[in-house]
């Protein structure tokens, strides 16, 4: 079946340092890709999407990019700051079934001043 | 501006005992899914509801577990006879309809970690 693969946590940064939080997945078709993020003390929010091969998802200064030839969506952001600490959820959808979102194990960031 | 509210945040079960964990979607919303995650490991989907009607129950086991959303009051998942492997952060989530869901914009409380002693 379909799965999701993240680099494990956790991972300690200082404040400006360059982030990248791995993610590969296994799937049948062609499925959308999500990152969702969990901030202390409240529920997962969606961080950003790609629908189809080569999009590139963003928000908040994070990006990924939806590749097909290495079946990974890796997460980036170029200088981190103490507000993203918080757990990161890498998931896919398939189209049909976008509500039975696979998630991957999470990864835990803490950002250091 | 409520979000998705979920409750109890924390509950402790004897092994035998049942457990009962709501959850209310954001305002507006009709569609709730329920999602397991075990320690070490990412969430899995276990239910999708909508008013009055079970959708897809693909992933809740087969016995002791069952979902409900009334039409008026929160979703229920409800856990008889907990055992401890039955230990884990159940999420639940909501969104506004197919549109939500097709585009995986989920809304999601924050979780109701039970422990089974």
């Amino acid at each position: 079946g379909d799965s999701v693969t993240q680099m494990e946590g956790p991972v300690t940064l200082s404040e400006e340092a360059c982030l990248t939080i791995n993610c590969t997945y296994t799937a049948t078709g062609y499925p959308s890709l999500f990152w969702y993020v969990q901030y202390p003390g409240e529920g997962l929010q969606l961080l950003l999407k790609a629908t189809k091969a080569d999009d590139k998802g963003s928000n908040k200064g994070f990006e990924a990019t939806y590749r097909k030839e290495t079946t990974s969506f890796h997460l980036e952001k170029g200088s981190v700051q103490v507000s993203d600490s918080a757990v990161y959820f890498c998931a896919l959808s398939d189209r049909q079934g976008a509500q039975k979102l696979v998630f991957g194990q999470g990864t835990r960031l803490t950002i250091n001043p | 501006n409520a979000g998705v509210m979920q409750n109890p945040r924390h509950l402790v079960r004897r092994r035998g005992q049942e457990a009962r964990l709501r959850c209310s979607p954001m305002k507006g919303h009709s569609h709730v899914y329920w999602y397991r995650q075990l320690p070490e490991e990412g969430l899995k989907f276990m239910v999708y509801l909508q008013k009055e009607n079970i959708i897809d129950e693909s992933g809740m086991p087969k016995e002791r577990f069952s979902a409900e959303f009334p039409k008026e009051g929160p979703s229920i998942l409800r856990i008889q006879q907990v055992v401890r492997g039955d230990s884990a952060a159940y999420f639940c989530a909501s969104s506004s309809g197919l549109a939500g869901a097709n585009t995986g914009e989920l809304f999601f409380g924050e979780g109701s970690r039970l422990t089974v002693l």
